[in-house]
């Protein structure tokens, strides 16, 4: 089982519509969460963190569930700009040290 | 201000050479990251540095990955006698502290290695 799994997609949306991604990890060790966005050929960026609370950024909404183990990120009212691959991520504590894992990414497209 | 640089931006070599491939971090982050991306996967660990310091090589592949950092600045990443499956994109990330904490990471736009 890999330790960080998504959805790879992809999700074909119209402009305007909801998407909402998951994300599972297996690791009880792990510390923080995020969400990174990388558009092709290009390098990851973060998009959001993810807190215990959750937490809204716009159109843009994370949220956490330590004892399911999983990671959402909603989208509203998408745009053709957030057509990317949405990318889990969680770090990770460790005897030495720590390690950050990716997931693989969730496709969208979102088309006019 | 600038943002993390590597270099070169592509590598071709043949099987069984040495390659050195080069991070420069922004200015002050004390944390430094190395990943590698196959085609059409997701960012693989490699290592990760705290100043100068990497705790768990673990994540290396093999022992013919190594990395170091000196002067808790630019790191190096090196690969020895190279094989094809080590043709990925290579990814340089810092941060202004370490995985401990929310700490986001930002990302040079990698080094393209193409093993022949």
């Amino acid at each position: 089982r890999k330790e960080v799994e998504q959805d790879p997609g992809p999700f074909n949306v119209p402009e305007g519509a909801t998407v909402a991604f998951n994300c599972t990890y297996s690791n009880s060790a792990s510390q923080s969460f995020f969400w990174y966005r990388q558009d092709c050929r290009k390098e990851p960026k973060l998009l959001m963190s993810v807190y215990s609370s959750g937490n809204e950024d716009g159109r843009f909404t994370a949220q956490l569930n330590r004892a399911s183990q999983y990671i959402s990120l909603l989208i509203r009212d998408s745009k053709l700009s957030d057509s990317a691959t949405y990318l889990c991520v969680v770090n990770l504590v460790k005897i030495g040290g720590f390690k950050t894992i990716f997931g693989a990414g969730t496709r969208l497209f979102v088309k006019a | 201000g600038a943002g993390v640089s590597q270099s070169p931006s592509n590598k071709v070599t043949e099987k069984g050479k040495d390659v050195e491939l080069r991070c420069d971090p922004i200015s002050g982050h004390t944390a430094l990251y190395w990943y590698r991306q196959s085609l059409g996967q997701g960012l693989e660990f490699l290592i990760y540095f705290q100043g100068n310091s990497a705790p768990d090589k673990s994540g290396l592949p093999s022992d013919r990955f190594s990395a170091e950092r000196t002067g808790g600045s630019v790191s190096t990443l090196t690969i020895q006698r190279t094989q094809q499956e080590d043709s990925a994109v290579y990814l340089c990330a810092s941060s202004l502290e370490g995985l401990a904490d929310y700490n986001e990471q930002f990302f040079g736009p990698g080094t393209r290695l193409t093993v022949l």
